[in-house]
């Protein structure tokens, strides 16, 4: 069946733009994070959504980063005045349960964020 | 808070060798512990997974063991593959609800 989804893969922006990159989980999965993958560097979480459960945001960087995630299903992340260190892959991922950590997450390929 | 550590890459082997990356963890509780695999040019993978102290998560070769005396979860293969090289993430489920990963462990198998 279809995997998790990620548009657009590559995304090239200037300094100071707004960028959104969209997420369409696997349909179903009540569990969805995003996670950011710098150059190097391990996955470093921003933010989880658990069905209608408010979500945990306490990864977001700054307040220019923002997401939502409509009727339980797409979600959408907004970094607003990209910076140069902004760029990374930004990665989603759904899982069928979030809590007990009992399903696995299933990745997306990511979004490429480039700022110049 | 929560956090998991892995040892740095890369790690270079020659094919048939064994292959240890060490992991350990801190949390409060007791978490689940994964490891996922990034083959090249593919997504983040679940390898394999434990979920309490004791149990051993095994797949394709590989195998760990939840240590909770400890605080360990070290992935293990007894003879690699050149089909192996991979980015090797360790990862652990927090009383918080998500799921937090190492800096990842670059495998490069020689054959």
């Amino acid at each position: 069946g279809a995997g998790v989804s990620q548009s657009p893969s590559n995304k090239v922006t200037e300094k100071g733009k707004d960028v959104e990159l969209r997420c369409d989980p696997i349909s179903g999965h009540t569990a969805l994070y995003w996670y950011r993958q710098s150059l190097g560097q391990g996955l470093e979480f921003l933010i989880y959504f658990q069905g209608n459960s408010a979500p945990d945001k306490s990864g977001l960087p700054s307040d220019r980063f923002s997401a939502e995630r409509t009727g339980g299903s797409v979600s959408t992340l907004t970094i607003q005045r990209t910076q140069q260190e902004d760029s990374a892959v930004y990665l989603c991922a759904s899982s069928l349960l979030g809590q007990g950590g009992f399903s696995p997450l299933h990745f997306g390929n990511g979004t490429r964020l480039t700022v110049t | 808070g929560d956090s998991v550590t892995q040892m740095e890459g890369p790690v270079t082997l020659s094919e048939e060798a064994f292959l240890t990356i060490n992991c350990t963890y801190t949390a409060t509780g007791y978490p689940s512990l994964f490891w996922y695999v990034q083959y090249p040019g593919e997504g983040l993978q679940l390898l394999l997974k434990a979920t309490k102290a004791d149990d051993k998560g095994s797949n394709k070769g590989f195998e760990a063991t939840y240590r909770k005396e400890t605080t360990s979860f070290h992935l293990e293969k007894g003879s690699v593959q050149v089909s192996d090289s991979a980015v090797y993430f360790c990862a652990l489920y927090s009383s918080a609800s998500k799921i937090i990963f190492g800096s990842g462990t670059r495998l490069s198998i020689r054959p």
